[in-house]
Parts: C-alpha cells; sequence; structure tokens
C-alpha cells in the first residue's frame, strides 16, 4: 500500500526567508509525486508534479522539490518565501501499480510572517 | 489548464434531508473522477472512485448507500448525501482525471462545504 508522510504539522518562516516542506513516501512500484496548495476553504491548486526525468522539479509560484529516491523524499523548496505562501501544502503519491488513486500527506501549515 | 468545477461551492441543510454536489469537468473529459472528504485541519480522505457508465468503487469505512455517486458522463459526477445528520457535515473535493493531452494528471475542484444542522 502507498502512504506519505509529513512529518511537520506547522512551519512558520520569516518573509524572504528560504521555505523548506518535508515529504517521505513509500510506494510498491513506481511514484508519481505531487505537491498541492490549499486556501481557507479552497480545493486543492497543483504546485508541481515528478513522474520522471530530472530530480528537481519546478512548478508554479517559484516552488521547486527534489526527489530522492534513495532517501524516499519529496521536499519542497522555496528560495525566498513570500507572505501570500502561507498556506496548506499537501503531497501526494500515485503508485503506478495502483492506478490513478492519490494518496495524500497530512499537510504542513506554513505560516510566513512579515 | 484543465478546469474542474463543483456546485454549489456551500449548502446548508436540515438533517434527514438529502444534498447533491455537482462535478463537472468543463474543458476535458473525465473517464475517471474521485471525491474526497476533508475534516478541518486534517488531510483529504478518499471516499470512492467514480468511473463513468459503471459503479462507483467507495473505500473501506464509506457507506455506499449514504453517499450515493452517479457518473453519467463524460463530462459530470455527482454526490449525493442521503439523510444527511450533522456528522457528515464536511468540506466535500472531488477531483478528474483527464484522458487527454494530460493524461494521469488529477484537476480539483474547488470543494463543496455541506453544513447539516
Amino acid at each position: 500500500a502507498q502512504s506519505v508522510a509529513q512529518p511537520e504539522d506547522q512551519v512558520n518562516v520569516a518573509e524572504g526567508n528560504p521555505l523548506t516542506v518535508k515529504c517521505t513516501y513509500s510506494v510498491s512500484g513506481n511514484p508519481y509525486l505531487f505537491w498541492y496548495v490549499q486556501y481557507p476553504n479552497r480545493g486543492l491548486q497543483f504546485l508541481l508534479k515528478y513522474i520522471t526525468g530530472d530530480n528537481l522539479v519546478k512548478g508554479s509560484y517559484g516552488f521547486e522539490a527534489e526527489f530522492n529516491k534513495s532517501q524516499t523524499s519529496f521536499h519542497l523548496k522555496k528560495p525566498s518565501a513570500l507572505v501570500s505562501d502561507s498556506a496548506l501544502y499537501f503531497c501526494a503519491v500515485r503508485d503506478t501499480a495502483a492506478g490513478n488513486k492519490l494518496t495524500f500527506g497530512g499537510g504542513t501549515r506554513v505560516l510566513v510572517k512579515p | 489548464g484543465a478546469v474542474v468545477s463543483q456546485h454549489p461551492s456551500w449548502v446548508i441543510c436540515k438533517s434527514g434531508t438529502s444534498v447533491k454536489i455537482e462535478c463537472r469537468s468543463l474543458d476535458f473529459q473525465a473517464t475517471t473522477m474521485f471525491w474526497y472528504r476533508q475534516f478541518p485541519k486534517q488531510s483529504l480522505m478518499l471516499m470512492a472512485t467514480s468511473n463513468e457508465g459503471s459503479k462507483a468503487t467507495y473505500e473501506q469505512g464509506v457507506e455506499k448507500d449514504k453517499f450515493l455517486i452517479n457518473h453519467a458522463s463524460l463530462t459530470l459526477s455527482t454526490l449525493t448525501v442521503t439523510s444527511a445528520h450533522p456528522e457528515d457535515s464536511s468540506f466535500y473535493i472531488c477531483s478528474a482525471s483527464d484522458r487527454g493531452k494530460n493524461a494521469g494528471e488529477l484537476f480539483f475542484g474547488e470543494g463543496s462545504r455541506l453544513t447539516v444542522l
């Protein structure tokens, strides 16, 4: 069975500082990995995905993530956080051996302080 | 990009009534749609997988008679919460898989907040 872990419930960072949101996964096949962001009372917005190819994936709004197969991690990063990045972030994995079903991590709330 | 629309965004109903939530793929055909439930400050829990023209596949612990799912066309899936009770109050989110150029990627609706009084 596939699973995703986001070890931090909340991450606090000052505006302008680097932001990292951690994610580790477990799958039986090859993983498709995703990051989504959710603002209050809204659906999920896609940030980026890793399917294959370069381990460093660049996505929307200046975010990027690095796929590390040996550590089974897919941490989300942004070099310089903005107050507007404050939101709930979800990591998700799709096991290629398990169809299109996405499994989500528990979510990490990011608070960027001015 | 592909757009998924959910309606209504908000709904308040009395206990015992049924509520229907629609999920539409606006600019692509979706053979598969997924319905999630999200409790406050929690992650998304997959409720069921909806396949066009066939019965939905429900996750363990989800009552199929309570949460009726219909996927009658390639652009529309509906979730009906039957005989709703206050414990059914939640944020429901659908997602759709694009069978076309973005095959394999999931697109999410804006969610529907259900409050049962």
